[in-house]
Formats: C-alpha cells, sequence, structure tokens
C-alpha cells in the first residue's frame, strides 16, 4: 500500500512569512510523530499525536511552531513569522496501533528560508 | 533524557567487505533500537531493530547485536554492495514515550 506522503517536497519562504506543511499518514495509522532534520544531522522529535490528540509537543522549539490533526489522519505543521533558523527538513512519520514503536517516515519537506 | 552517539561519522569499505556501525545510549530505560538507511533525497528507511529483550537479530546481510550491560548495539553489514552506500542512523526510544532519539548518522561508502 501506499507509504507516508507529504507536500510539498520543497518551500522556500522569505523570512517573515507563514508556511504549512502536510502529512498524509500510512492508512489506518494511529501515531504520527514529526521530526526536524537539519543538514547533515539526524532527526530531531517535535510532536506526536495518537489519533487525533497531541500528546507530546516537547520538542517544538518556539511557540512558532504549531501542529494538528483535527480528524486524526492528516496532519499540518505550521510555522509562523519563518527564521533563517527554520531552514531545515521536515520528516513525518507514522505508526500503527500495538507497534513497538517502529515508525515509518515519509520523504520529508525540505524549507529554505531566505 | 536520552542521548545517543554514534561512531564513525564516515566509512568507507570496498565491495564485499562487512561494515559495522556503533552506537551507544544513555539511558537505560530506553528498550527499541532501530536502525535506519537514509539515501539522499529521501526520508529513513527503517531496516531492521532490535528489542532490550534480544541480543542479536539477523536479516539476510544485516544484523543488530546490542549490549545492555554497556549500553551500546551496533549494526553490521555483511557482502556490502554500491547499493548500501547511503547515510545510517541509529536511535532509541522508550516504549512509553514513542519519540526515536536519532544519532548523527553514519555516511557509508561502498566502494565497487
Amino acid at each position: 500500500g501506499a507509504g507516508v506522503s507529504q507536500s510539498p517536497r520543497y518551500k522556500v519562504a522569505k523570512r517573515g512569512q507563514d508556511v504549512a506543511l502536510r502529512c498524509d499518514p500510512i492508512s489506518g495509522h494511529v501515531s504520527l510523530f514529526w521530526y526536524q532534520q537539519a543538514l547533515g544531522q539526524g532527526p530531531e522529535f517535535l510532536t506526536y499525536f495518537q489519533n487525533e490528540a497531541q500528546l507530546d509537543k516537547s520538542g517544538l522549539p518556539s511557540d512558532r511552531f504549531f501542529a494538528e490533526r483535527p480528524e486524526g489522519s492528516v496532519s499540518t505543521l505550521k510555522i509562523q513569522r519563518t527564521q533563517q533558523e527554520d531552514s531545515a527538513v521536515y520528516l513525518c512519520a507514522s505508526m500503527a496501533w500495538g507497534s513497538y514503536n517502529e515508525q515509518f517516515f515519509g520523504p520529508g519537506t525540505r524549507l529554505t528560508v531566505l | 533524557g536520552e542521548n545517543v552517539e554514534q561512531h564513525p561519522s564516515t566509512l568507507s569499505v570496498q565491495e564485499g567487505d562487512s561494515a559495522v556501525i556503533k552506537c551507544t545510549y544513555s539511558d537505560s530505560a530506553s528498550n527499541y533500537f532501530p536502525w535506519y538507511k537514509q539515501e539522499l533525497g529521501k526520508g529513513p528507511q527503517l531496516i531492521i531493530d532490535i528489542r532490550s529483550n534480544v541480543g542479536e537479530k539477523k536479516d539476510q546481510r544485516i544484523a543488530v547485536t546490542l549490549n545492555k550491560t554497556a549500553k551500546h548495539f551496533s549494526l553490521h553489514i555483511t557482502e556490502t554492495q554500491p547499493e548500501d552506500s547511503a547515510v545510517y542512523f541509529c536511535a532509541a526510544s522508550k516504549r512509553s514515550q514513542g519519540n526515536l532519539i536519532f544519532g548523527k548518522g553514519t555516511k557509508l561508502s561502498v566502494k565497487p
């Protein structure tokens, strides 16, 4: 079946603009994670949803970052007033209910803030 | 919190040789250790994982070992092929949290 999909794949924003990044998880996957991957680094956790509930947002770097998953399926990561340090690849992963933390990643959205 | 260290940062081998990547973790409560392969422009792909109640797991040319006492785990790739060239990440997690803590990655180059 289809894997995790993300859109757009590439986004260029001017500093100060708002952006919205979309994640479509594997159908039926209950858990959804967002990670941020800086160039040459490993992914870093941002936030976690179980169905529509955001259970952990401890990794969000500032209050400019906001994530939602209103119907427990598609999720959107929004970044307000983008800064150059927000430039990174944003990865989404989903996980099935009862899975032992087996997370499946999408291709990511590369965000460049000019 | 958990900290995962990964070595080496780069690894170059000849086709057919073996490659070993090592990781250490700090939190003794971590109980799940996956390995991901990331090719340029793609998301991380889960290639093998191990849970804390197992010492070793093998899948064809790939194996992972875990030493809970020493808090380290390793990825072993045998009979390497050029298509194994990629960046490999180790990670650790506690089931209760779910989120993965990643190492900084190892860039593996397999020369034909």
